[in-house]
């Protein structure tokens, strides 16, 4: 089956420092790739959708300037918190499909915890 | 707009049925169904994308009733295995298919 690799699958940084995390779709061609925040127990929540060769579509309260998401090719979507503070705390998931309404395969996340 | 699922948890002994509820507001495109274990990733279950159609998988088989912006995700006869969060994923007809929200999720534990 297809393969999304996600990579740090944790990161512990510094306020006021980036962090990048990385997306990649290992043996299809990903058009579309969603970035997702889930707090424990609780649901996938839509950060952005990054469309190959775009610029990504935020959704409404999330900050485009502090988190950047880039989808350069068809196989990888980066997504940098940027200046991350204590609150931006989370798990990040990414998951990519090669079409619209095709099914999604999902990264396995990426813990962050900013000290 | 996210869906909503009920109910938010369900506890089942094995060979128990359950039933999985997801519903809009918005005219949707097409439903997917997830399963995500604990410290794990979401895996996919299904998609439906035409009104009324119905699909099965093994004991997991889902509704989508396009009209009423509902679906329901059926398990019969569960096993061990389907312990895990549920999750309904919808595409809303006028992002272009572009979306995928999710609903809070469906917490079910499968007991021996």
């Amino acid at each position: 089956g297809a393969v999304v690799s996600q990579h740090p699958s944790w990161v512990i940084c510094k306020s006021g420092t980036s962090v990048k995390i990385e997306c990649r779709s290992l043996d299809f061609q990903a058009t579309t790739m969603f970035w997702y925040r889930q707090f424990p127990k609780q649901s996938l929540m839509l950060m952005a959708t990054s469309n190959e060769g775009s610029k990504a579509t935020y959704e409404q309260g999330v900050e485009k300037d502090k988190f950047l998401i880039n989808h350069a090719s068809l196989t990888l979507s980066t997504l940098t918190v940027t200046s991350a503070h204590p609150e931006d705390s989370s798990f990040y998931i990414c998951s990519a499909r090669w079409g619209p309404s095709e099914k999604l395969f999902f990264g396995s996340g990426t813990q962050l915890s900013v000290l | 707009q996210q869906p909503v699922q009920s109910p938010q948890a369900v506890i089942l002994r094995e060979g128990e049925d359950a039933v999985i509820n997801c519903s809009s507001s918005k005219a949707l495109y097409s439903v997917h169904w997830y399963r995500q274990k604990h410290g794990e990733a979401p895996v996919f279950l299904m998609i439906l994308l035409k009104g009324g159609e119905q699909k099965g998988h093994e004991k997991i088989s889902a509704s989508f009733n396009e009209k009423k912006q509902q679906s329901s995700l059926y398990l019969t006869a569960s096993q061990l295995s389907y312990s895990g969060t549920y999750f309904c994923g919808t595409e809303d007809a006028s992002y272009n298919n572009n979306d995928m929200r999710f609903g809070a999720g469906t917490r079910l534990t499968v007991k021996p």
